[in-house]
């Protein structure tokens, strides 16, 4: 049974460039939500989408954006990077559950490296 | 004040040691909880999910909800090497998808 899946694994982009990340959730699953984690902090939530919709959006800037395909997979865009946008970038998949209850499954992560 | 507070270690303990691991919170809605082991540069992997109050164990594991204190544990019975990574507790209100994480505590078991 495969798990999450994210690629690319690193990531090096300057000021100002715009970077896409890519995740497949586990089989079975249909909601992912994407996190960021700095060095030595715990993931930050991003956002998280169902249905291709985005249900629920954390404290980040519009600059963070994304999609959910039919097939449940997702991307995460970051528009005018900055340096503080480095981070391992996270993305967890939920099988639907009945109400909110739900577990999350992460994936490897992407390390975004911003020079 | 962070919503969720966890000590960052390093924490220490010998091989076969139990080992105990909290977080405290401040928000009493809080009601879905988790903990994960995060080895170094890699994704976090589930250990333990437990609905609010209670005990739950698996293997080696057990986690504890107390919700009156609004503390949680994670227990690690017979301790190894292959145990040394940081622990993340994460916990979320009902109504909402949002996990809220601990920054992690570092555990080192010494072979």
């Amino acid at each position: 049974d495969a798990g999450v899946t994210q690629s690319p694994t690193h990531l090096i982009k300057t000021r100002g460039q715009q970077v896409t990340l890519r995740c497949s959730p586990k089989s079975g699953h249909d909601t992912v939500s994407w996190y960021q984690q700095a060095l030595g902090q715990g993931p930050q939530f991003i956002f998280q989408y169902y249905e291709e919709e985005e249900r629920q959006r954390g404290n980040f800037p519009d600059r963070f954006s994304g999609h959910q395909f039919p097939n449940y997979s997702s991307e995460l865009n970051v528009n005018a990077l900055l340096l503080g946008d480095s981070a391992l970038y996270l993305c967890a998949s939920s099988p639907l559950l009945q109400d909110d209850t739900d577990t999350q499954y992460f994936g490897p992560g992407t390390r975004l490296t911003v020079l | 004040q962070k919503e969720v507070e966890q000590d960052p270690g390093p924490l220490s303990v010998p091989e076969g040691a139990i080992v105990s691991l909290n977080c405290t919170y401040s928000n009493s809605a809080f009601q879905y909880f988790m903990w994960y082991r995060q080895y170094s540069r890699k994704g976090p992997e589930l250990l333990m999910y437990t609905y609010s109050s209670g005990n739950k164990e698996d293997g080696r594991f057990t986690a504890q909800v107390d919700k009156s204190s609004k503390y949680i544990s994670l227990f690690i019975r017979d301790s190894q090497p292959s145990d040394s990574a940081t622990y993340l507790c994460a916990m979320k209100a009902s109504g909402t998808y949002k996990y809220i994480f601990g920054t992690g505590t570092r555990l080192k078991v010494l072979a």
